[in-house]
């Protein structure tokens, strides 16, 4: 156990359509960052959140964007959702920003028809 | 720039031992080493820095090699418990927590 939760655990939507995964990071950590895993593949960076503000960004398209609230918690959106979102969605907290070790929570699983 | 690990899978007996490698490309600033169980979080397992340091934690030890750009893991006495896919993350310079993943290693440790 990570302390790390995602809600919600499943999530089927259809293309077009908008989604929000929620994440809430380990107490005291301040730094989440997303992760997108295809079947198959290893965890691909979206983005981070430190101190509620993005600080870094993978190369996704800006229809992948999130927030971070005060509580440290965050939020992932993806508008016009294609069949290639299709994945698991990976939060992960940490205590700083760079180059810490990542507690991870058990995922997201979307699935776009 | 993904990383490449090798071997791709590997199937062990209980108390062998194995070694997976994770290639780069590119510079590194440090590597990160991950183990994901089938259907749950990738779980923490050691961070190596720039210095050739080896680190280990009970029996699953690590070395790094930044002017090769490689890493190595190794597992001593697998148990069952360390079934599962392990993933390299390397990261350059820049102050966020970004890793890039490698391809994985599918390691299987039957009784």
């Amino acid at each position: 156990e990570t302390g790390v939760t995602q809600s919600p655990t499943h999530l089927i939507k259809t293309r077009g359509q908008q989604v929000t995964l929620r994440c809430s990071s380990q107490s005291g950590h301040n730094t989440v960052s997303w992760y997108q895993q295809a079947l198959g593949q290893g965890p691909q960076f979206i983005f981070q959140y430190y101190r509620e503000e993005e600080n870094g960004r993978g190369n996704f398209p800006p229809r992948f964007s999130g927030l971070q609230f005060p509580n440290y918690s965050s939020e992932l959106n993806v508008n016009a959702l294609e069949l290639d979102d299709s994945a698991l969605y990976l939060c992960a907290s940490s205590l700083g920003g760079s180059g810490e070790k990542l507690f991870f929570g058990s995922g997201t699983q979307l699935s776009v028809l | 720039q993904q990383p490449v690990q090798s071997p791709q899978a590997v199937i062990l007996r209980e108390g062998e031992d194995a070694v997976i490698n994770c290639s780069s490309s590119k510079a590194l600033y440090s590597v990160h080493w991950y183990r994901q169980k089938h259907g749950e979080a990738p779980v923490f397992l050691m961070i190596l820095l720039k210095g050739g340091e080896q680190k280990g934690h009970d029996k699953i030890s690590a070395s790094f090699n930044e002017k090769k750009q490689q890493s190595s893991l190794y597992l001593t006495a697998s148990q069952l418990s360390y079934s599962g896919t392990y993933f390299c993350g390397t990261k350059g310079g820049g102050a966020t927590n970004k890793l890039i993943f490698g391809t994985g290693t599918l390691l299987a440790v039957q009784p």
